[in-house]
Parts: structure tokens; sequence; C-alpha cells
């Protein structure tokens, strides 16, 4: 399975905007990279996804490298609501009787912004 | 919006004791997924669904864990007996199904504390 890293803590000021890295080296070409973040005590949120070209939508833009190694999850104006753990997954496919399917999502450790005012 | 739903939000039990979990999917999503969050972890995938039949539990402790969807819409997570390890966050997610572009919706989750 391709498999992310991402740093553990990242500060952002209210108002700016937050980058956040992730790297997935392994990626093979036809996985997907999706992006979750999850506020404290509640379930996780989809933000957005892609596989290689950039992708914008009402909450965040990513960007992905040419070489697919690496992603970077953008949130243009960064409020105190966007405290929180982002996750950033490479979705892979799994073998069943009827040939592959793309199903689970693998978390991993994620960053954990926080936005300061 | 549509949401996923969940009961109870949270539950406290003894060891020993069963435990079961509830989950109503977004309408019209046939594919729903069971994860369990322990504190300080990302969410590890129990079990997942297309419709009614369980097509990957293979990291579902088979000898406690059980789950079902029998109508293939909502689903029960049962845990019998509950051990001290079972404490954690379990949460559903549904999709319209399970192909890597289809997007899983999370529920809040229920917070589980087994004493």
């Amino acid at each position: 399975d391709a498999k992310t890293t991402q740093p553990t803590s990242m500060d952002c000021a209210e108002g700016r905007a937050a980058n956040l890295p992730c790297n997935h080296s392994t990626i093979s070409g036809n996985e997907y990279v999706y992006w979750y973040r999850q506020i404290h005590s509640q379930g996780p949120q989809y933000i957005i996804h892609g596989l290689k070209n950039n992708e914008t939508n009402e909450m965040a833009s990513l960007i992905i490298t040419e070489d697919r190694k690496s992603s970077t999850l953008i949130l243009p104006h960064a409020t105190l609501r966007d405290t929180a753990v982002y996750y950033c997954i490479v979705r892979v496919g799994f073998p069943n009787a009827g040939g592959t399917s793309y199903g689970k999502l693998t978390f991993g450790q994620g960053t954990i912004l926080t936005v300061h005012p | 919006e549509a949401e996923v739903a969940q009961s109870p939000r949270y539950k406290i039990t003894e060891k020993s004791q069963a435990v079961a979990f509830w989950c109503d999917p977004i309408s019209g999503h046939a594919t729903l997924y069971w994860y369990r969050q322990i504190l300080g972890q990302g969410p590890e995938l129990l079990v997942q669904f297309q419709d009614e039949s369980v097509v990957d539990d293979s990291q579902l402790p088979k000898d406690r864990f059980s789950a079902e969807r029998l109508k293939g819409v909502d689903s029960t997570l049962k845990i019998q007996p509950a051990e001290l390890g079972d404490s954690a966050m379990y949460l559903c997610a549904s999709s319209w199904g399970p192909g890597r572009q289809e997007t899983q919706y999370f529920g809040p989750g229920t917070r589980l504390l087994v004493l």
C-alpha cells in the first residue's frame, strides 16, 4: 500500500493561507490522493481529492506535483474553526471476487493544524 | 444536507457486557463502513458492506465483534463481551459505491468507554 508522510504539527495565523504538505513517494498511477480533517471529537470530514491535476473546491485547493510523489493542501484563508487534524490518504485498491475494489481509507497519524488568532 | 446518523453518541459499559452501535447511512448509499479510532490514532477499518454483503472484514476481531446490514440500509455493530481495550470511537461512513472516486461521508461516531 502506498503510505503517506505528514508533519506531526503545524501552526498558522488566522486569515493567512495554511499549506499542509504530504509525501506519497510510492503512489501508483491509478491511486487517488484524499484529504480529510477531523475536528476534536467529531467524525472525519471530507475536504478534497485528486489524481494528477490540481483541484479546487469551496473548502480548499489540492496541488499535486507532476511526479505525483507529493501534494499540498491549501486552506486559502485559515480561520480558528480550521483547527483540526488533517489526514492525507492514498486510496488503494484491494482484490475481491469481482476484481479490484477501492474501498477503505487507510488513515495515518495526520497533521495537527493549530490556527492562532 | 444528508448526514450519516449514529447512536448512541456515548456509551459506558463494564467489561464482559454486550454493547451495540447503530448506523443509518445517507439515503441511497450502497457502501457502508465501520471504523474504529483509538485515542491519538487515525481511524482503522473494521468492516465494509456492499448492500447487505460483507466485502472486507479482515480487521474485524470475529471472536467478539459482529456486524450486520440485513436489508442493505442501516447497520449494527456488536461487541460481546466487551474488553477494556475496546474503549475507542466507533465511526460509521457511507458512500454511493466502493469506487476510488466515491467519497466516504462519516457520522459523528459513538464513543465507547469500557470499565
